[in-house]
């Protein structure tokens, strides 16, 4: 099956940094990446839909400058934590979606444990 | 507003014992539904997903699921459950007029040896 990967897979930061998340496909193009965030006992959160060359989507209460999403490549999309703060403590997770479409299926990265001090 | 429920927060089980997760949705349009699972410290992965036809769908490692419309549900079944199988497993559905996927809020299973 598709494989997706995400760096680093636990950071640790003070409070005021940025931290930046790698997600990539590894064996295939991904037109579409998704980011999701999982509070502990929690179902994934969609933040945002991010489409090779264009601008991300973000969900409603997502605030867009301080979650930045970069999808440069079919490969390879990243995601900033700006100025994070204790709250924005969390499990991110991005998919890779094969073709963007209504007919493709998203796969997983094992997901990035986040802990701001 | 689309949302999905799963029933079950918590399900213990011994081995060889049937099993069956619910999950309803909501949502007035045609869907696509999934069901992913994630074992410990590993990442989701997919177990089956159905988008049209047999509402009967065969998946990975025994299990299956039912699409009923009439009742928007799409629960998950395995006849009979291994110590493996303990995880924690994820509903999804997607209305094909919009691609975010929703989840439901997990069901971990435990299997007792």
């Amino acid at each position: 099956g598709a494989v997706v990967s995400q760096h680093p897979s636990r950071v640790i930061c003070k409070s005021g940094t940025s931290v930046k998340i790698e997600c990539r496909s590894l064996d295939f193009q991904a037109t579409t990446m998704f980011w999701y965030r999982q509070f502990p006992k929690q179902s994934l959160m969609l933040m945002a839909t991010s489409n090779e060359g264009s601008k991300a989507t973000y969900e409603q209460g997502v605030e867009k400058d301080k979650f930045l999403i970069n999808h440069a490549s079919l490969t390879l999309s990243t995601l900033t934590v700006t100025s994070a703060h204790p709250e924005d403590s969390s499990f991110y997770i991005c998919s890779a979606s094969l073709a963007g479409g209504h007919t493709d299926t998203q796969y997983f990265g094992p997901g990035t444990r986040l802990t701001v001090l | 507003a689309q949302s999905v429920s799963q029933h079950n927060h918590h399900v213990i089980l011994s081995e060889a014992a049937s099993l069956e997760l619910g999950c309803n949705y909501s949502y007035g349009g045609t869907v696509n539904l999934f069901w992913y699972v994630q074992y410990p410290g590993q990442h989701l992965q997919l177990l089956l997903k159905y988008f049209s036809g047999d509402p009967l769908v065969k998946g990975i490692k025994g299990f299956e699921a039912e699409f009923i419309k009439s009742k928007f549900s799409f629960n998950l079944r395995k006849p009979s459950v291994q110590w493996s199988d303990t995880a924690e497993y994820f509903c999804a559905f997607r209305g094909t007029s919009y691609g975010k996927l929703t989840f439901g809020q997990g069901t971990i299973l435990t299997v007792h040896p």
